[in-house]
């Protein structure tokens, strides 16, 4: 079972805009809205930042915000800080082989 | 507030098995609510999931371990528990307990287990 494909990086500068793209089949990403997004610093846990898609978690920041487009989901995240440079990770139910896949992750550095 | 704190050896000898518990607290194991997960990031890696069991007892694994990997719940302690049988050093992995619902959230801290002789 293929993971789902994140790009390795993405940077971006304090107060710009970035958004990760996480692309799977119609068997995972575009055929369930479960689609979740984490975020994790180093050494730590990862933590939810994005659930069914577009829902934001109480005590996540209204910066983060989720989509999806077919088989594509996405992780913008509007007005960067230094605080957000992180890993982050998307999933999805899949109803192919396995039942949960997780992207391999994505390094958001802040310039 | 949910928690989930995980234990275990974080030592084990290759060809032997892993055994890690993850205690629930602020809730309980039997709400239905959730389902109960273990999920592993070997180190400098990304995320893999290993499985989960749902509150009844009923289990789904990854294909990539399910021959070799137990789950079960232990309702009296509030607790649910992984066995990884035949290990060797590509289980070597920070693994982590995480509530299920479509999401994980929320996760334990996580528990370094090396497999090594």
């Amino acid at each position: 079972q293929s993971a789902l494909t994140q790009p390795a990086s993405v940077s971006g500068s304090p107060g710009q805009s970035i958004t990760i793209s996480c692309t799977g089949t119609s068997s995972d990403v575009g055929g369930y809205n479960y689609v979740s997004w984490y975020q994790q610093h180093p050494g730590k846990a990862p933590r939810l930042m994005i659930s069914d898609v577009t829902r934001r978690p109480s005590g996540v920041s209204n910066r983060f915000s989720g989509s999806k487009s077919g088989n594509t989901a996405s992780l913008t995240i509007s007005g960067l800080q230094a605080e957000d440079e992180a890993d982050y990770y998307c999933s999805s139910y899949t109803n192919s082989g396995a039942f949960v896949l997780f992207g391999g992750g994505t390094k958001v550095t802040v310039l | 507030q949910l928690q989930l704190q995980e234990s275990g050896s974080g030592l084990v000898k290759p060809s032997q098995t892993l055994s890690l518990t993850c205690v629930v607290s602020g809730g309980s194991i039997s709400s239905g609510v959730y389902s109960w997960s273990w999920i592993r990031q070997p180190p400098g890696k990304g995320l893999e999931w290993i499985g989960y069991i749902l509150h009844g007892g009923s289990t789904y694994y990854n294909p990539s371990l399910q021959s070799r990997v137990t789950m079960s719940v232990d309702r009296s302690k509030n607790q649910f528990s992984l066995n990884l049988n035949s290990v060797t050093a590509a289980d070597t992995a920070v693994y982590y307990c995480a509530a299920w619902g479509n999401w994980f959230d929320p996760w334990g801290q996580g528990i370094l287990v090396t497999v090594s002789s």
